[in-house]
């Protein structure tokens, strides 16, 4: 059974760091692009970014570049994505997600995770 | 970035009925389109992709339809299992974007 579990959410203050864990079960990350996703809380979906299974090729949403950081760990079967400089904005439940490659860069979203919920206030 | 537009923003509707959401993408963006469905408090669940395509496991009530930049999503015989929100995501190019969704709820 797949499975995707976020975990390392909470409350930070703003200009503050924090960093998500992601560790995933039941299929090989290695072989996969993985996604970062949120949801401001009442709010839509918006990606923001995701990785290649060799950790060096990234893209992010423009709102997030300079701030954000996706990385991986391959061995132990995991997605990573610090975040800095946070901002009341980035408030919202960040999922990951298993990219579904179709070609180029063209990828949608087959498993996801949970959530979880990440609070930025003074 | 492409935009995508997605309507209607929610939708009451009953069991047994037939819906039909739609996404409208700002520029040419071939099949490259899925939906997913968002129950309260759980990630989202992909429906369809390539426009068309259904997802393993999926019901047969739901169909997409659509290409270019138009696009459409049915239910034919709504469940009650399928009261929940629907979102739409390009995957033409980078950065990856979602239509702003659709609420589906109980008359």
């Amino acid at each position: 059974e797949v499975q995707l579990v976020e975990s390392g959410g909470g409350w930070v203050q703003p200009g503050g760091p924090l960093r998500l864990s992601c560790v995933v079960s039941g299929f090989s990350v290695s072989n996969y692009w993985m996604s970062w996703v949120r949801q401001a809380p009442g709010k839509g979906l918006e990606w923001v970014g995701n990785i290649k299974q060799d950790g060096i090729e990234k893209y992010y949403v423009d709102s997030v570049k300079g701030r954000f950081t996706i990385s991986r760990d391959n061995p132990k079967n995991s997605l990573y994505l610090q975040m800095n400089s946070l901002r009341a904005e980035d408030t919202a439940v960040y999922y990951c997600a298993r990219d579904f490659l179709v070609v180029s860069v063209a990828m949608f979203f087959d498993y996801w995770g949970q959530g979880t919920l990440v609070t930025v206030s003074s | 970035a492409i935009r995508i537009t997605q309507s209607p923003s929610s939708l009451s509707a009953s069991a047994g009925d037939r819906v039909t959401i739609t996404c409208r993408a700002s520029q040419d963006i071939s099949s490259y389109l899925a939906w997913y469905q968002q129950k309260p408090g759980k990630g989202p669940k992909l429906l369809i992709y390539g426009a068309s395509t259904f997802q393993s496991g999926v019901p047969s009530r739901f169909s997409g339809s659509g290409s270019g930049t138009d696009f459409t999503l049915t239910i034919s015989g709504l469940q009650p299992e399928d009261f929940a929100s629907y979102y739409c995501q390009q995957y033409y190019n980078h950065p990856l974007v979602f239509g702003q969704g659709t609420r589906l709820e109980i008359k």
